[in-house]
């Protein structure tokens, strides 16, 4: 079975420092990979998505970034933290006809101070 | 693009009540419409999803409705329990149809 790994759970980091959370499946192969972002108590919103190694759409312009070194394998950056970056960071994947159906992670509390 | 709004952003109701959130959409185009159960501290989880060539799904005490020409779908739970209290979301897929496009969410408290 498919399973999704993120982490840290938790992060707290000072305002200017950089970032680096990771996000992995397992048990597929080439799935579409998403990066989401939840402000306290707002809705979900796509920062990023992958549909391949290398390839990377941006859907937020914005202090992140986001890479796909390995088919499993996304990861966002940042290379100095805004305390606006703070919130709750989902990492998804989807894989099947359409690929619409996301399964999502334990998410990454994040907060910058 | 898709735009999805989602009421009510919030909703209380006695244990045993039945409870409806509401969804529109704005692309005609969209043809699947998932419903996901996030829980404190957690990611959402998928609970249900409906295609456009069906007008309802059920399974057990929830159901999804959806007007393909009204644009907008609903989620139903019946019979609810203080375990159904959480944030619910519902989505559409993006013009691309590479991702999914959130509601802003319903926070349902189920009091006993």
């Amino acid at each position: 079975s498919q399973t999704i790994h993120q982490w840290p759970a938790t992060l707290v980091q000072p305002v200017g420092s950089p970032l680096s959370l990771e996000c992995t499946v397992e048990g597929t192969s080439n799935p579409n990979l998403y990066w989401y972002r939840q402000a306290a108590g707002r809705g979900l919103q796509l920062l990023f998505y992958s549909v391949g190694i290398g390839q990377i759409s941006s859907e937020v312009p914005q202090n992140l970034s986001a890479s796909r070194p390995q088919d499993r394998q996304f990861i966002l950056s940042s290379k100095k933290l805004l305390l606006s970056d703070s919130g709750f960071y989902l990492c998804a994947w989807s894989v099947g006809q359409g690929r619409e159906k996301l399964f999502f992670g334990s998410g990454t509390q994040l907060s910058v101070l | 693009g898709e735009n999805v709004e989602q009421h009510p952003s919030t909703l209380s109701v006695q244990e045993g009540d039945s409870a409806v959130i509401k969804c529109t959409y704005s692309d005609s185009a969209s043809n699947y419409f998932p419903w996901y159960k996030q829980e404190l501290g957690k990611g959402p989880q998928l609970i249900i999803d409906i295609r456009s060539n069906v007008g309802e799904k059920k399974d057990q005490r929830i159901a999804v409705t959806l007007n393909k020409t009204a644009k907008h779908f609903s989620l139903h739970i019946t019979e609810t329990q203080p375990e159904d209290s959480a944030v619910y979301f519902c989505a559409a897929p993006d013009q691309a149809g590479t991702a999914l496009i959130f509601g802003k969410g319903t926070t349902l408290s189920v009091s006993s």
